[in-house]
Order: structure tokens, then C-alpha cells, then sequence
């Protein structure tokens, strides 16, 4: 079964650089996987931020980057802001029309 | 503007069953995918199924293969999830997303919320 994996927590000083990343319990994440990662506040549908490894959805400020490093899809956040602070997932496409998230990163700005 | 509506949410017992639906807007509905995407209550999301454009292909989560069944009416714009023999484990916010092609997931729905209780 696959596993997609992120950070359960992580914490950033305001103005700072962080980057979170999402990655398979067995094998490399690739563009293949087309990584997407959303951005949810409690209450709150989520918003999506980046699809096919690193197009910024519409409206989306270019401090939010995707890519691939390593063996994992990475989501950087630089200048970090007050507002940033949420959860955030990733979803990989594992082929034949399934998705599979991660468990989600809960992202503290302080 | 792009409009995802979801309804049918409320309490049920184990073993029952619900229809949810997605009303869209805002876009032409017969030229994109819809996902169906949950969370439990304080959980993760978690992706539970797929329709194509024209209804000709349906993929499913290995946690609601054979007990939930994804349609669509593509004349009255609408995105249906059949849910059968319910579990609490499937107590969560079920919401409808548009696959904006070029595997980008890039509408959301606002959530209705299921609740599989005795």
C-alpha cells in the first residue's frame, strides 16, 4: 500500500525561508507524480497552491514554489508571513486515475 | 465564476446509505473530471474517487471500492457519490473537486459533512 509522507509539523520565524516536502514510503517521487500541495485553514476548504510539481495556481504570490529535490516533491515558502500559518498537503498521482495525499503539514509562522 | 456546490451530508446509521451530490457552475461541467476528496473530523484528506469528463472511466480509493459508486449527470451539471454499507470510519467532510486538467485539482467545494453514527 502506498504511503505518502510529510512532516507532521514544522515552525518558521516571519520572514523566513522553510520548505516542506512530500515523499513515498517506497521509491522516488517524480514529475510523473504531478505533486499538487494545498493550503487549508481551519474551517476552510482547501486552496490549492502548486500542480504539476511547480505552476502556481492563479492568484497564488510566487513565494510559493515547487519542485523536486531529491527523492521528494518540495513546497518553499520564502518570506513567511503571519497568514501562511496552516496545514498543508500534497497529492501525488500514482497512475490509472488514483491519488494518493499525504498526511499533511501543520506549519507554524513564529 | 467557478461554482461547486455539495448537499446530501447529514447523520446515518452503519450499514446505510447516502447520495451525495455536486452541483457545478460557472463552467463548461461536461469537459472536466471530478474528484470526490474527504476528511475526518481533525484527519487529513484523503482522495476517494474519480470521474472523467464524459463518465467513461471511474477509479476509486482501495477504502471505498465496492461500496461507493461516483456518476454524473452532465445535463443538469451535476456530480452524484453513492455511498453503501457505511462506516464510521467514513464519517467526514466530503468535498467535489474539478480536475482542471494538466493534473491540477484546482476547484473546491465548500463540504458536506457525513456522519455514520447509531
Amino acid at each position: 500500500q502506498t504511503v505518502v509522507t510529510q512532516e507532521p509539523s514544522f515552525s518558521v520565524s516571519p520572514g523566513g525561508t522553510v520548505t516542506l516536502t512530500c515523499g513515498l514510503s517506497s521509491g522516488s517521487v517524480s514529475t510523473s507524480n504531478y505533486p499538487s500541495w494545498f493550503q487549508q485553514t481551519p474551517g476552510q476548504a482547501p486552496r490549492t497552491l502548486i500542480y504539476s510539481t511547480n505552476t502556481r495556481s492563479s492568484g497564488v504570490p510566487d513565494r510559493f514554489s515547487g519542485s523536486i529535490l531529491g527523492s521528494k516533491a518540495a513546497l518553499t515558502i520564502t518570506g513567511a508571513q503571519a497568514d501562511d500559518e496552516s496545514d498543508y498537503y500534497c497529492v501525488l498521482f500514482m497512475g490509472s486515475g488514483i491519488w494518493v495525499f499525504g498526511g499533511g503539514t501543520k506549519l507554524t509562522v513564529l | 465564476q467557478v461554482q461547486l456546490v455539495e448537499s446530501g451530508g447529514g447523520v446515518v446509521q452503519p450499514g446505510g446509505s447516502l447520495r451525495l451530490s455536486c452541483a457545478a457552475s460557472g463552467f463548461t461541467f461536461s469537459r472536466h473530471g471530478i474528484h470526490w476528496v474527504r476528511q475526518a473530523p481533525g484527519k487529513g484528506l484523503e482522495w476517494a474517487a474519480l470521474i472523467r469528463y464524459d463518465g467513461s472511466n471511474k477509479y476509486y480509493a482501495d477504502s471505498v471500492r465496492g461500496r461507493f459508486a461516483i456518476s454524473r449527470d452532465n445535463s443538469r451539471n451535476t456530480l452524484y457519490l453513492q455511498m453503501n454499507s457505511l462506516r464510521p470510519e467514513d464519517t467526514a467532510v466530503y468535498y467535489c473537486v474539478r480536475d482542471g486538467g494538466d493534473y491540477n485539482l484546482d476547484y473546491w467545494g465548500q463540504g458536506t459533512l457525513v456522519t455514520v453514527s447509531s
